[in-house]
């Protein structure tokens, strides 16, 4: 199993240009998570799904757009990339219940100059 | 609004030592706490998740204890390697949405 993937690793971004990150997991996973990691304010939820079709805001959710069609899949959405969402950005993935852990992937760094 | 305070935010310890890294939030209504493991430029590796009837969990030379009538939750590493060196993040999880609110992490250095 390869587990959480993310697509890409690097990106830098002129302001105004848009992109979509791409994660997939092959655990079959029914709900699917994308934070943002910034230094000194760690870890923050900016959108996550519940299951194929279903789409939540987070925390952060301003300037992002997500979607999933494919359970597998989650892709976030910048249409308008800023300064300000230059970070990391992980995608996780877990299933439903207590015991349950939250997996994740190896982040996208992106910079908006 | 929950907040996650995780004390010290970076420790030095010689090999060898037992050490705590201490996590505190601020709702008891958890569901679960999650403790994870960060690498320098790497992603999240989950090392104990805790459901909250429960009072510890363990793995190998860690322990997990949760308390939520303080609001504390405790990591405990046992006989530190430098291998150990990394940043450890603690979760607050409050629903069965997975959700989680991140502590900042305590950056840990085990000095050979």
């Amino acid at each position: 199993n390869a587990g959480v993937t993310q697509t890409p690793k690097f990106r830098v971004l002129k302001t105004g240009q848009s992109m979509t990150l791409l994660c997939a997991q092959d655990m079959n996973h029914e709900y699917m998570y994308w934070y943002r990691q910034d230094p000194g304010m760690g870890l923050r939820l900016i959108h996550y799904s519940v299951g194929e079709g279903t789409t939540a805001k987070g925390e952060v959710p301003d300037g992002y757009n997500v979607s999933r069609l494919k359970k597998q899949n989650f892709l976030l959405g910048l249409e308008s990339a800023a300064p300000s969402q230059t970070s990391v950005y992980f995608c996780a993935s877990r299933d439903p219940g207590l015991y349950n852990e939250q997996f994740f992937g190896p982040g996208t760094r992106l910079t908006v100059l | 609004k929950q907040e996650v305070t995780q004390i010290p935010a970076a420790l030095s310890v010689p090999e060898g030592e037992n050490l705590v890294l201490n996590c505190s939030f601020t709702d008891s209504a958890i569901y679960n706490l999650q403790w994870f493991r960060q690498d320098p430029g790497k992603g999240l590796t989950s090392l104990l998740l805790i459901q909250s009837s429960q009072r510890e969990q363990t793995s190998g030379r860690l322990n997990a204890s949760l308390d939520k009538s303080s609001g504390r939750s405790t990591l405990y590493i046992a006989a530190s390697q430098p291998g150990d060196s990394a940043t450890y993040l603690c979760a607050f999880g409050s629903s069965n949405t997975g959700k989680l609110i991140f502590g900042q992490g305590t950056t840990l250095q085990v000095k050979p």
